[in-house]
Parts: C-alpha cells; sequence; structure tokens
C-alpha cells in the first residue's frame, strides 16, 4: 500500500532550527512535496524533490533519499509565523498525491 | 501566476439543502482538478479528482451521489453537496493542475460549510 508518516508534532525556539522528518512509500514515485498549512488556510507549496540531494530555499530546504524512502524539511531562523502545520505528500506513477497526516509545528518565544 | 478561488469562502445552510461551492483557475488551463476535504486537527483527504469534459473519479467510500462534481470548462469545476447534514461540515478545498505541467497543484483558498 502507499503511505507517508511523519510526526504528529513538534516544538521549537524562535530563532533555531527544526528538522521534518518524512519517510513514503508510494506505488511508483514522481516527487515529494513540502505544503505548509496555517489553521483555517489551505497548503501553500514549499518544495519539490524528485532527484536526491538538498533543495535550499531561503529559510527552507528539503532533503531528498530515493533509496530509502526518505525526506526532511529544514527550517532554520525561525520565526513565529513560521507556527503551522507542514505537509508531506509523496506522488505517484499515476500523479496523485499521497498526503501525509501532517506537522504541527509550534514556535516558542 | 497560477491562482485557483473557490467560492464561497465560508457558507451556512440548513440541513437537507444543497450546496455549491466553485473553483476556479484564473491564469491557467486546469485539465485536472482536485476536491479535497479537511475536518480539524486532520489532514488532507482526497475525495474526487475530475477531468474536465469527464466524470469525476471518487476516492473509496465518497458518494458520488451526494457529492457531485462537474468540470465542464478547462478553467471551472463545481462541488455541490447535495442533501447536505451536520456531518459535511467541513473545510472544502480544491485543487488544480495546469496542463502543462504534471507535478504541481494550485490550490483554492478553501471554502468552509457548516451545515445546522
Amino acid at each position: 500500500g502507499q503511505n507517508i508518516d511523519q510526526p504528529t508534532e513538534m516544538t521549537a525556539t524562535e530563532g533555531a532550527i527544526v528538522q521534518i522528518n518524512c519517510t513514503y512509500q508510494t506505488s511508483g514515485f514522481n516527487g515529494l512535496f513540502w505544503y505548509q498549512q496555517h489553521a483555517g488556510e489551505a497548503p501553500t507549496f514549499l518544495s519539490y524533490n524528485v532527484l536526491d540531494g538538498l533543495e535550499e530555499k531561503g529559510r527552507f530546504s528539503s532533503f531528498l533519499s530515493r533509496s530509502k524512502g526518505y525526506s526532511y524539511l529544514l527550517l532554520k531562523e525561525l520565526q513565529m509565523k513560521d507556527s503551522a502545520s507542514y505537509l508531506c505528500a509523496g506522488m505517484d506513477s499515476n500523479y496523485q498525491l499521497i498526503w501525509g497526516a501532517g506537522t504541527k509545528l509550534i514556535i516558542k518565544p | 501566476g497560477a491562482v485557483v478561488s473557490q467560492h464561497p469562502s465560508w457558507v451556512i445552510c440548513k440541513s437537507g439543502t444543497s450546496v455549491k461551492i466553485e473553483c476556479r483557475s484564473l491564469d491557467f488551463q486546469a485539465t485536472t482538478m482536485f476536491w479535497y476535504r479537511q475536518f480539524p486537527k486532520q489532514s488532507l483527504m482526497l475525495m474526487a479528482t475530475s477531468n474536465e469534459g469527464s466524470k469525476a473519479t471518487y476516492e473509496q467510500g465518497v458518494e458520488k451521489d451526494k457529492f457531485l462534481i462537474n468540470h465542464a470548462s478547462l478553467t471551472l469545476s463545481t462541488l455541490t453537496v447535495t442533501s447536505a447534514h451536520p456531518e459535511d461540515s467541513s473545510f472544502y478545498i480544491c485543487s488544480a493542475r495546469d496542463h502543462t505541467e504534471y507535478y504541481e497543484q494550485y490550490f483554492g483558498p478553501g471554502t468552509r460549510l457548516t451545515v445546522t
């Protein structure tokens, strides 16, 4: 079956760094997505990885290892506005997104 | 670019009535649109996938006669919740995929439905 696993909740301190892990199993693989979702709002796109390695985009970076079925989202210089849920999603061979349950990130001052 | 709108952004209706939610791609052609439902503190649940000009493909457990989906043009898909009940109260989100890109989905802002 297809499955996406990520931690339910994480807590970090403002200004620090946090890594949110995601493991995936999909029927075929066409990439791994990370989305940010604030409460009551729709998800917004953060990153897309289809090849192994690290993709850096400002304070956010995303890493993929296809052989391990593993990805992480790295957030640096955390700000209070980064408090949100972070959704990991794998795209299968039919270009369908398989969603994780999301990781709620709590930022403390 | 790549903007998706939804209307209405929130709606309150009485039990037994029907509600229509519109999803529009404003600056691109969307051959495929997706409808999701999200209950509080839960992740997105895909309800159905609709391709322009053809019948929607519903996920297991989603009643196609209750959640009517129409994708009549490359920029518009509608979801009609028929005979709504309080348990249908949820956050409904659509997303659209540009026909030139096979990987990215652009999300609408969502519609909060409350059935009383």
